[in-house]
Order: structure tokens, then sequence, then C-alpha cells
């Protein structure tokens, strides 16, 4: 099945360690992106790739960091630095440089 | 960079009435205007999409209108069932990153 699968789907964390979610996809989609919800808050950019090895900074990337190394995968950390974590992770890719953004289910990380 | 209000932030109908969501964005320069729904612990799926080209949009029980010259642009949705009933995002696409930038939703309720 072609899709974007993102893992883990639910990450306990202790304040002041990293953590990495994964997120692949087999769709040959060349961009990739990733979204925060925070209730009532709709969807936040936080880092996206429009091409491999190459990436951008959204709109709150403070505290978070990305990679691009193969098309298929843009695994997010979120590093101790960033102040409030507990939230919704959605990764998502397309085709082309517009055209439907594809989600995946997401991750739900809770800092404890 | 672009901006996407949207209203209502909740909006409760009876089973049948239609049910109208409505944003403004702020880059003139976009092109690309898709709304997403989204139920509850799910991954949110796009349902209609819209150009800069055309200035309304139908399918079946859902339709899109955009003014350019307004900025604005507004989901309508006729005869409204149960299942109807999530949180809606509206995006609007930032041509300067060739991202999406989110509103903030609306969570429809149907009343049966």
């Amino acid at each position: 099945d072609g899709g974007i699968t993102q893992s883990p789907k639910y990450l306990f964390r202790k304040e002041g360690q990293n953590v990495t979610l994964s997120c692949e996809q087999n769709l040959n989609h060349d961009a990739m992106y990733w979204y925060r919800q925070d209730p009532g808050q709709g969807l936040r950019l936080i880092y996206y790739s429009q091409i491999v090895n190459d990436f951008q900074k959204g709109d709150i990337a403070e505290g978070y960091s990305v990679s691009r190394e193969k098309k298929e995968s843009f695994p997010l950390t979120v590093t101790s630095a960033q102040k409030n974590p507990t939230a919704f992770y959605l990764c998502a890719s397309r085709w082309g440089e517009t055209g439907e953004l594809f989600f995946g289910e997401g991750s739900r990380l809770t800092v404890l | 960079g672009e901006n996407v209000e949207q209203h209502p932030s909740t909006l409760s109908v009876q089973e049948g009435d239609s049910a109208v969501i409505k944003c403004t964005y702020s880059d003139s320069a976009s092109n690309y205007f898709p709304w997403y729904k989204q139920e509850l612990g799910k991954r949110p799926q796009l349902i209609i999409d819209i150009r800069s080209n055309v200035g309304e949009k139908k399918d079946q029980r859902i339709a899109v209108t955009l003014n350019k010259t307004a900025k604005h642009f507004s989901l309508h949705i006729t005869e409204t069932q149960p299942e109807d009933s999530a949180v809606y995002f509206c995006a609007a696409e930032d041509t300067g990153r060739r991202a999406l930038t989110f509103g903030s939703g609306t969570r429809l309720q149907v009343q049966p």
C-alpha cells in the first residue's frame, strides 16, 4: 500500500530528553513537511523539504531539527530546547509544488 | 509569509441544514486553496480544493467559492449529516515557501 508511515504513534518523554519521530513515504513525493497541531491552533509548519539534502525552517522551528538524506524519509527530532513539546505531530508529503497534501497518521508526544 | 484566518471556530447545525465556513488569506499571489476534514483522532484528509483560475467548484454536497479580489474563500456543505461532524481546516498556498498555511480550524457538530 502506498502512503506515509509515522512512528511511534504515542511517545512519552521526560523533560531534558531528545526524541526523534520517524516519517517514511513510498509515494515517490519530492516534498515533505512537518506540522504541529495544538487544540484550537490549527496546523503550524515546523520544517519542510522540497528535495533531498535540502530543508527550510517553517514558522515554529525553534527547538526542532530535521534531516533529509533520502527521498523517502524525513525524521523530526524534538530537542530539549523545545519549551512546550507536548503536541500532535503530523508528517505530510506531496507531488510537485502545489497539489494534494497527504498526511501520516500522526505521532502524539507527551512530556512528563 | 501567508496568513490564513478561519471563522467560526465552532459551528452547530441541525441535520439537513447547510453549513458555511469562511477563510481569508493575505498573500495575493496564492493560487491554491484546499479544505481538509479531520475526524477525531485521525489524520486530515482533503475534501475539496480550488485553484485561482476558477470562482467555484462543487462535489456533491460540498462546494467551495473563491473571491480573489477580496482574498477570501468559503466552504459550503448542504444537507448536512451526522457523519459530517468533524474539524474542518482551510489552507492557502504560501507561494514563497511552496507550503500550505492552515487556518485554525472549525469544529462542526451536526445534531441529529
